[in-house]
């Protein structure tokens, strides 16, 4: 059965430094979104992305991230200068087009900010 | 920004037994939603979700029920076995023409089931 990957699992990372979390969707998918969970909070929506542009971001989603899908299967999250607030695990997601709702997450990345 | 709201952090049930995980949500633009279940150092797993047009959907031993009046939502496992341990989100999307289809979490309930 397809399923989203992502890498790194598990990131470490000094305040300061630029960070890229990668993840690839599941093929036939036109739609692409990162959330975050910080620990012992809920999953929050970060970025929306389709047609090769964002839809939609959240407040948390400032101009310190990016995304790109900067081929046919990849689709990338960066973070310029993370901070110790930034620390959390990294879920990217697809859905299929059409009215289909349903997003499929991958496994995440953890990343820590030291 | 509480339009997602598990109660419940946590529920206990034995093996062979029903298990009541409940959700409520205060969004009236909501017309689809979704249950996931998390394993630790897991992504969420898609689960049942059922849209706003209904008020039941079945797969299994997993139940949803809808009461859009009361905004309320709860997925009903029967029976619980112990593999179904783990922390259930409840997660809510506006429609599709509308914001891209991002979801909305609620704090999530662990569960677990003792054999």
């Amino acid at each position: 059965e397809p399923e989203v990957t992502q890498t790194p699992s598990h990131q470490v990372t000094q305040m300061g430094q630029e960070v890229i979390l990668r993840c690839v969707p599941i093929s036939n998918h036109l739609y692409f979104y990162w959330y975050r969970q910080i620990l012992g909070q809920k999953v929050e929506f970060l970025v929306s992305f389709y047609n090769n542009e964002i839809s939609e971001k959240s407040e948390i989603f400032d101009d310190q991230f990016s995304v790109e899908r900067p081929d046919g299967s990849n689709f990338t999250l960066k973070i310029r200068s993370t901070k110790l607030e930034d620390s959390a695990m990294y879920f990217c997601a697809s859905r299929r087009t059409g009215l289909a709702y349903e997003q499929y997450f991958g496994p995440g990345t953890r990343l820590t900010v030291t | 920004d509480q339009q997602v709201k598990q109660n419940s952090p946590s529920l206990s049930v034995q093996e062979g037994r029903i298990s009541i995980l409940n959700c409520d949500y205060t969004n009236s633009m909501f017309d689809y939603f979704l249950w996931y279940k998390k394993y630790p150092a897991e992504g969420p797993t898609f689960l049942i979700s059922i849209s706003s047009i209904k008020d039941k959907n079945e797969d299994g031993r997993f139940t949803v029920f809808l009461n859009k009046s009361a905004k309320h939502l709860s997925l009903h496992i029967v029976p619980s076995q112990p593999g179904d341990s783990a922390v259930y989100f409840c997660a809510a999307s506006a429609p599709l023409y509308n914001q891209g289809g991002k979801l909305i979490f609620g704090q999530g309930t662990e569960l677990s089931v003792k054999p």
